[in-house]
């Protein structure tokens, strides 16, 4: 079941704050945070794998809620190198194999 | 740490002609390594999933005969398109898991297929 994010687009000033959502109608097994940029390859960001589990690397942090339904990814004080498409991607374990389901993606645009 | 390869970067190939995409894991052993298809300003699809030594495991509607995978050691998958269609140019991404870290994935650089 793919997640739903929110909002689909964002732009921001250089240095300004913004938050994006992932959710879903059940517990999830994992939530993991991409960046991808124009004909790039998505860059991994983090994983959250606890209820309550929260964490950052610099200006960019993410928190998993409790009941594992939502995620959120908090980027502070955004840099321009910030722009990009950010997906979700929820875990979920197919047979033996431990798969991701991206949702839509959010662009996130930084302007001067 | 964690860099996975993709090549070719892009291909241009004809209708009725076969593509093949291989995917490596340069630093780590891949256990496990997945397919996806993107369409521009889509999200990315999960094709299938290649577990070394055995067969792939297919998303529903993805036909197994058409997008033939292959995962021959534990840093080299290959993804094969056979009698390939306009319908069939997308970015093509693979990405490997790790057996350190279980659940991260690591995406390779893509590949770039135009079907004419």
């Amino acid at each position: 079941q793919q997640p739903v994010q929110s909002p689909q687009a964002v732009i921001l000033r250089e240095g300004e704050d913004a938050v994006i959502n992932c959710s879903s109608s059940k517990a999830l097994y994992s939530v993991h945070w991409y960046r991808q940029k124009h004909g790039e390859a998505p860059v991994f960001l983090m994983i959250l794998l606890k209820g309550g589990e929260q964490k950052g690397h610099e200006k960019i942090s993410a928190s998993f809620n409790e009941k594992k339904q939502q995620s959120s990814l908090y980027l502070t004080a955004s840099q321009l190198s910030y722009s990009g498409t950010y997906f979700c991607g929820t875990g979920s374990r197919g047979g033996s194999n431990y798969k991701l389901t991206f949702g839509k993606g959010t662009l996130l645009t930084v302007n001067p | 740490g964690a860099v996975v390869s993709q090549h070719p970067s892009w291909v241009i190939c004809k209708s009725g002609t076969s593509v093949k995409i291989e995917c490596r894991s340069l630093d780590f052993q891949a256990t496990t390594m997945f397919w996806y298809r993107q369409f521009p300003k889509q999200s990315l699809m999960l094709m299938a999933t290649s577990n070394e030594g055995s067969k792939a495991t297919y998303e529903q509607g993805v036909e197994k005969d058409k997008f033939l995978i292959n995962h021959a050691s534990l840093t080299l998958s290959t993804l094969t398109v056979t009698s390939a269609h306009p319908e069939d140019s997308s970015f093509y991404i693979c990405s490997a898991n790790s057996q350190r870290i279980d659940y991260e994935q690591y995406f390779g650089p893509g590949t770039r297929l135009t079907v004419t």
